[in-house]
């Protein structure tokens, strides 16, 4: 089975700029969750989608914001870039229907840096 | 979800087991503890997870005490390969999230 994929690999983009990251699941997946890292918070959670629907949220202001198509193919969204938002941005897949000890399987990530 | 508690860092020689800790000591009863490694920048790696019980896998063995406050994951043999950032976490699944810590930086050596 083909793992999750994430494009792009690499973006630069300028401050106030907008910007749309794509992540495509393990077959058969239909939970997909998104995260950033950044050398000064770590890793944190964005949010996660189920079923075209956003199951779960971050803490992370409005401007971040996500979809999930019927095929289980998800994107997320960046508005009014700031310098802040240059991180990895990792998005995960997962058998996971309702509770139960399904792991989720990370993507290689896009490194967003912003200038 | 409950906070977990690594060692910034941890050496290991090469072929020699590397016994890497956490302490969970706030997990509730149905929190499961999970591993998770990443080596630089790449995506985290799924290790193992377990509950109450020992688990093996291909990868590692995971021991939890019986009080469930804390765990040892255990790669037997470690080689190079093995460097990377290793994340703990206890994860319930009503919120379904991952919460990562700061991890442990283990490097294996020669």
């Amino acid at each position: 089975k083909a793992g999750v994929t994430q494009t792009p690999r690499y973006l630069i983009k300028t401050r106030g700029q907008q910007v749309t990251l794509s992540c495509s699941p393990i077959s058969g997946h239909r939970s997909v969750s998104w995260y950033q890292q950044t050398p000064g918070q770590g890793l944190q959670f964005l949010f996660e989608y189920f079923s075209e629907t956003q199951r779960n949220k971050g803490n992370f202001p409005g401007r971040f914001s996500g979809r999930q198509f019927s095929n289980s193919r998800s994107e997320m969204n960046v508005s009014t870039l700031e310098l802040g938002d240059s991180a990895l941005y990792l998005c995960a897949s997962s058998l996971a229907e309702l509770a139960g000890a399904y792991e989720q399987y990370f993507g290689p990530g896009t490194r967003l840096t912003v200038t | 979800d409950a906070k977990t508690t690594q060692p910034p860092s941890m050496d290991c020689a090469e072929g020699r087991a590397a016994n890497l800790p956490c302490n969970h000591s706030t997990i509730s009863g149905n929190e499961y503890v999970y591993w998770y490694r990443q080596i630089h920048s790449q995506g985290p790696q799924y290790i193992i997870h377990g509950l109450k019980n020992n688990e093996t896998n291909e990868m590692a063995s995971l021991i939890i005490t019986e009080d469930r406050k804390s765990s040892t994951l255990i790669l037997p043999h470690a080689t190079l390969r093995d460097t990377a950032v290793y994340y703990c976490i206890a994860r319930s699944y009503l919120p379904d999230k991952l919460i990562f810590g700061t991890g442990t930086r283990l490097q294996v050596f020669p």
